[in-house]
This record gives C-alpha cells, structure tokens and sequence, in this order.
C-alpha cells in the first residue's frame, strides 16, 4: 500500500518568513495531493491540492509543488502569518474522493 | 460548500461501556464515507470505509466486532465504539465527498472529530 513519509515534523519560523513541509510517496499510481491545515481539537480543513498532470500550484501565499518521476511533493507557505500555526498533513490518493494515505505531519509554530 | 458534522465533539464513558459517534453529510449525499483515528500529536490512520447498504471495509488490525458501523442512509454513518478501554481514548474522525461531483474534483471533506475519553 501508500506510504507517505513527511519533514520535518516540527517547524519554527518568524513572523513573515517562509515555511517549507516536503512529502514523500511510494506508489507510483497516486494521482491526487492534497494538504490539511489542522487546529488543535478540529478535524483537518483542505486547503490546497494537486493532481498528477501538474507540477506547481498557488493559491496566494500557498503553493504546492509535485515531482511525480521522484515521487515528491512540498508545502510553501510565504509571509507566514501567527494564525498559520498549525499541524499541516499531507497526503495521497488515487483521486480526489478516494481514501487518502497521510504523512506524519508537520506542527508549525509562527512566531510574531 | 459541503459540510461534514460530527456528533458528539466529545464524550467521556467509563470502561466497558459503548459509545455511538454520528457523522453526517449536511448538503450533499454520501455514499461513502470514512472513519479515522487520531492519537495524540500523531497522523491520522485509516479505521475503516464506511459503504451506504452495505457492509464496512475494515483495515488490517481494526477489530470489526468491537468498532461497529453503520451507514444505513445516504447521509448518516455510525460508528459504535463496543466495551470501550482506556487505550480506546482517541480522537476520531469521519470524512466523506459529494458523489454528485466527479472524484477528480471533489476532495475529502472532515467532520470536526469527537475526543473519546474512556475512564
């Protein structure tokens, strides 16, 4: 089966700077990406993702990039803000509404 | 958009008793949805998918007899946590899609997970 290995798994940066999460996968047949933003005591909230025929995309200041040959894909966060600290989860599927595979995630703390 | 809610948010049930977790599809019909544990500060693992009329797909090492599921409408899945332990305690998670949009468009939505605390 999937396996989806994420670093690191905590992240520290200040106000403003960029914030950088790398995923890994396993299988080759998984066509859908998408990252969760976690808040302590909520279920995980969707809030970019990428499927297979694309390498880059951005959606103001997040941007995710997949290289599907080396079976990676990263998070960029640009002017991080404090209410970006979160857990942030990645993961992988065969499509979008299939069961998705997670990483480990990621706690990221924005410091003002 | 399609929402996804959970109930109870949290429940605290003594040893050996059974608790029922509702998760529910508000806008949309889901003919499939799944369930997911949460340990503390840990990922999240696959429990089970939950199939409208018919029976639950149960990954390995997930006791079918003690996790119980039901999803016996299109908008409404259960799952019954049976004689429930303290290693139970966990945080659990439902998610479903909108079938009425193609899988390559339309992703997982979450519940808000319930924070099962077992004494």
């Amino acid at each position: 089966g999937e396996n989806v290995e994420q670093h690191p798994s905590t992240l520290s940066v200040q106000e403003g700077d960029s914030a950088v999460i790398k995923c890994t996968y396993s299988d080759s047949a998984s066509n859908y990406f998408p990252w969760y933003k976690q808040e302590l005591g909520k279920g995980p909230q969707l809030i970019i993702d990428i499927r297979s025929n694309v390498g880059e995309k951005k959606d103001q200041r997040i941007a995710v990039t997949l290289n599907k040959t080396a079976k990676h894909f990263s998070l960029h966060i640009t002017e991080t803000q404090p209410e970006d600290s979160a857990v942030y989860f990645c993961a992988a599927s065969l499509s979008a509404g299939n069961m998705l595979t997670f990483g480990g995630g990621t706690r990221l703390m924005v410091k003002p | 958009g399609a929402v996804v809610s959970q109930h109870p948010s949290r429940v605290i049930c003594k040893s050996g008793t059974s608790v029922k977790i509702e998760c529910r599809s508000l806008d949309f019909q889901a003919t499939t949805m799944f369930w997911y544990r949460q340990f503390p500060k840990q990922s999240l693992m696959l429990m089970a998918t939950s199939n409208e009329g018919s029976k639950a797909t149960y990954e390995q090492g997930v006791e079918k007899d003690k996790f119980l599921i039901n999803h016996a409408s299109l908008t409404l899945s259960t799952l019954t946590v049976t004689s429930a332990h303290p290693e139970d305690s966990s945080f659990y998670i439902c998610s479903a899609r909108d079938p009425g949009r193609s899988s390559y468009n339309s992703p997982l939505h979450f519940g808000n997970g319930t924070r099962l605390t077992v004494t």
